[in-house]
C-alpha cells in the first residue's frame, strides 16, 4: 500500500488560510468517508484534528476544516496562528482492511 | 485521565526480538480497537497494525505480516506489539493509539517507545 501523496510544505502568514492537500486512489480516499487527520509538533505524538473527513474531535478549534473530493481530502486551517506550526498528516482506511498514511506537510507560519 | 504509556523498546541485533507493551488507564480499554503505529528517525507516521476491542480481529501492513503480532490482554489493560525477524528498517518509535468509538480514527496517543536495530 503506496503513502497518500500530500505537498511537502505549505507556508502562510498569521490569519491567513493554508490548504493541505492529501490523494490517494479508489482503493483508499475514493472509496471511503474514513479520512483523518493529525497534526504533529516537533518531539511529540501526533493529535487528532479531523476525522471521517469532516468532523472535529471536542477540543479542536473550528479554523481547522476538512472535506473531499473524488481520491483527494484536504484540511484547511482558516486563520493561521503561530501554533499551527506543525507536521500534519492525513490517513485513509483502505480496501484491504488497513490504514495508510500520508507522506507529511509540514505548515510553516510566516 | 485517559492515558496510553508504551514501554519495552531497546536496541537488538538484527534478526533478534523484541515485544513492545502499551498500559492503558482512564477507560474501559476492553471496548476500544487498539493501533500501532511507527515513525522512523525524520520520517513520516505508518500505520503498523490494529485489533479489535475482544482481540478476534488483527490487521496488518504488508510490510510486517508474518514477522510482528498484535495482541491485547483485557484484564490487564494492555495491548502487546511481538517483533520478531527485526531489520533495520524496523528502526522507528512505536505509537500505540486507540481507535475511535464507533468511527474511523485515532483519538488518543501514548507517547512511543523507541526501537533501534542495529549490530
Amino acid at each position: 500500500q503506496s503513502a497518500l501523496t500530500q505537498p511537502p510544505s505549505v507556508s502562510g502568514s498569521p490569519g491567513q488560510s493554508v490548504t493541505i492537500s492529501c490523494t490517494g486512489t479508489s482503493s483508499d480516499v475514493g472509496s471511503y468517508n474514513r479520512v483523518s487527520w493529525y497534526q504533529q509538533p516537533p518531539g511529540t505524538a501526533p493529535k487528532l484534528m479531523i476525522y471521517e473527513v469532516s468532523n472535529r474531535p471536542s477540543g479542536v478549534p473550528d479554523r481547522f476544516s476538512g472535506s473531499k473530493s473524488g481520491n483527494t481530502a484536504s484540511l484547511t486551517i482558516s486563520g493561521l496562528q503561530a501554533e499551527d506550526e506543525a507536521d500534519y498528516y492525513c490517513s485513509s482506511y483502505t480496501n484491504s482492511n488497513t490504514y495508510v498514511f500520508g507522506t507529511g506537510t509540514k505548515v510553516t507560519v510566516l | 485521565e485517559v492515558q496510553l504509556v508504551e514501554s519495552g523498546g531497546g536496541l537488538v541485533q538484527p534478526g533478534g526480538s523484541l515485544r513492545l507493551s502499551c498500559a492503558a488507564s482512564g477507560f474501559s480499554f476492553s471496548s476500544y480497537w487498539m493501533h500501532w503505529v511507527r515513525q522512523a528517525p525524520g520520517k513520516g507516521l505508518v500505520w503498523v497494525s490494529r485489533i479489535k476491542s475482544d482481540g478476534t480481529n488483527t490487521g496488518y501492513a504488508g510490510s510486517v505480516k508474518g514477522r510482528l503480532t498484535i495482541s491485547r490482554d483485557n484484564a490487564k489493560n494492555t495491548l502487546y506489539l511481538q517483533m520478531n525477524s527485526l531489520r533495520a528498517e524496523d528502526t522507528a518509535v512505536y505509537y500505540c493509539g486507540r481507535g475511535l468509538p464507533g468511527a474511523y480514527g485515532m483519538d488518543v496517543w501514548g507517547q512511543g517507545t523507541t526501537v533501534t536495530v542495529s549490530s
